[in-house]
């Protein structure tokens, strides 16, 4: 079967550095997603990958390794406005993304 | 990256009537749309992926008589939801899959609306 899975929750410090885990099994791969939702809104997409190694963008890097299905998410200098859940999601052959539950993040000053 | 609207962003009505929820891709065409459902501190639920110009297709459990999906053009999608039931209550979040263009080519992605927040009374 299809499955995602990540951290429920996860707690961190202002200005420091956290990496929230996700391993996946999908039906055909077509790349891992990382999106961020902030409570009571939409999720908005933060990163893609799709060859094994790591992207970094900004503060945010994402990492895959497709032979382990692994990708974790790496925030750096977290600031407040990080505190929100974190979606893991993996595209399956038929270009149709399967969601993880989400990770929330709470950060602390 | 690619921008999708949704119409109305909060909707409050008495239970029994319809609702209608528009979800529009704004600098791109999509043939294809998803509709999710995500009730408060729960995960996305996908109810269905609505294909442009035929039916769409239910995930299981998801009524298709009560949950109405119209693709009518490449750049509309529409959700009715009938005779709503404050069950019915939830975050209605549609998406559209664009292409991310990086060095290597171009990658399906998925973009969401700001999503719909009903009130069933």
């Amino acid at each position: 079967g299809q499955n995602i899975d990540q951290p429920t929750e996860m707690t961190a410090t202002e200005g420091a550095i956290v990496q929230i885990n996700c391993t996946y099994q999908t039906s055909g791969f077509n790349g891992l997603f990382w999106y961020q939702q902030h409570a009571g809104e939409a999720p908005t997409f933060l990163s893609y990958n799709v060859l094994d190694g790591l992207e970094e963008k900004g503060r945010f890097s994402s990492f895959l390794s497709r032979s382990k299905g692994y990708s974790y998410l790496l925030l750096k200098e977290l600031q407040m406005k990080d505190s929100a859940s974190y979606l893991c999601a993996s595209m399956d052959s038929n270009y149709q993304l399967i969601w993880g539950a989400g990770t929330k993040l709470i950060i602390k000053p | 990256g690619a921008v999708v609207s949704q119409h109305p962003s909060w909707v409050i009505c008495k239970s029994g009537t319809s609702v209608k929820i528009e979800c529009r891709s704004l600098d791109f065409q999509a043939t294809t749309m998803f509709w999710y459902r995500q009730f408060p501190k729960q995960s996305l639920m996908l109810m269905a992926t609505s294909n442009e110009g035929s039916k769409a297709t239910y995930e299981q459990g998801v009524e298709k008589d009560k949950f109405l999906i119209n693709h009518a053009s490449l750049t509309l999608s529409t959700l009715t939801v009938t005779s709503a039931h404050p069950e019915d209550s939830s975050f209605y979040i549609c998406s559209a899959n664009a292409p991310l263009w990086r060095l290597a080519g171009p990658q399906e992605t998925q973009y969401f609306g700001p999503g719909t927040r009903l009130l069933v009374l």
